[in-house]
């Protein structure tokens, strides 16, 4: 399969501890966010999302948070595992218009 | 079906010729998206469509490149006289905005 994020910035945790993933958004105007996980070989997999009338949701193990003065998202994932290797990209969106991803980070879980 | 089905899997063609990459939504989804994505890069936005009106197709390269979804489900994205840099994962999603987008297993187009 292909190999995703060659080049992307990389995030180095240790097992059963909490990963944090941050990313910088370009539209002001965007009310609606989403965190994609791509391991390699596969296609984007929906992790978690937040609209803007929101600062923090909280799903299983993982939580988002957004900071709208800023442009700031951030994904945290509680006690890491190793399965949760894999290219993790954010994803903005503003009503029905596209869905524009930012750059990705992948995160390396070590025993 | 369950999921976002595209295909070919994989698509080997010769320089030149004309390629059309098929994607079937998940039914009843609105909003349907094609991406494009290099190794080591993020999807990279080509052009959207909300049941079958094209909403944005400043993402195509250039016009070689042209996608439609006359019944607003299926979707086409066509490339017309391939070249080796239209080599890429070519991939779809479908969703809405209130339910975050679901992505399909893509099309490796090798253009040779």
């Amino acid at each position: 399969g292909e190999s995703v994020g060659l080049h992307l910035p990389t995030l180095s945790v240790q097992e059963g501890d909490n990963s944090i993933i941050n990313c910088a958004y370009s539209n002001s105007a965007s009310d609606y966010f989403i965190w994609y996980k791509q391991e390699s070989g596969k296609g984007p997999q929906f992790i978690i999302d937040i609209r803007s009338n929101m600062d923090k949701r909280q799903g299983q193990r993982v939580t988002v948070l957004l900071n709208k003065t800023v442009k700031h998202l951030s994904l945290q994932i509680a006690a890491t595992q190793p399965g949760d290797s894999a290219v993790y990209f954010c994803a903005e969106n503003k009503d029905t218009d596209k869905l524009i991803f930012g750059t990705g980070t992948r995160l390396q879980v070590f025993p | 079906g369950a999921g976002v089905s595209q295909s070919p899997r994989y698509k080997v063609t010769k320089r030149g010729q004309d390629v059309a990459l098929r994607c079937d939504p998940i039914s009843g989804h609105v909003s349907l998206y094609w991406y494009r994505q290099a190794l080591g890069q993020g999807p990279e936005f080509l052009t959207y469509f909300n049941y079958e009106a094209q909403q944005d197709k400043s993402g195509l390269p250039n016009d070689r490149f042209s996608a439609e979804r006359p019944e607003g489900s299926i979707s086409t994205l066509t490339i017309q006289r391939t070249e080796q840099r239209d080599s890429a994962m070519y991939r779809c999603a479908s969703g809405a905005s209130t339910e975050g987008y679901t992505f399909g297993s893509g099309t490796r187009l090798t253009v040779v």
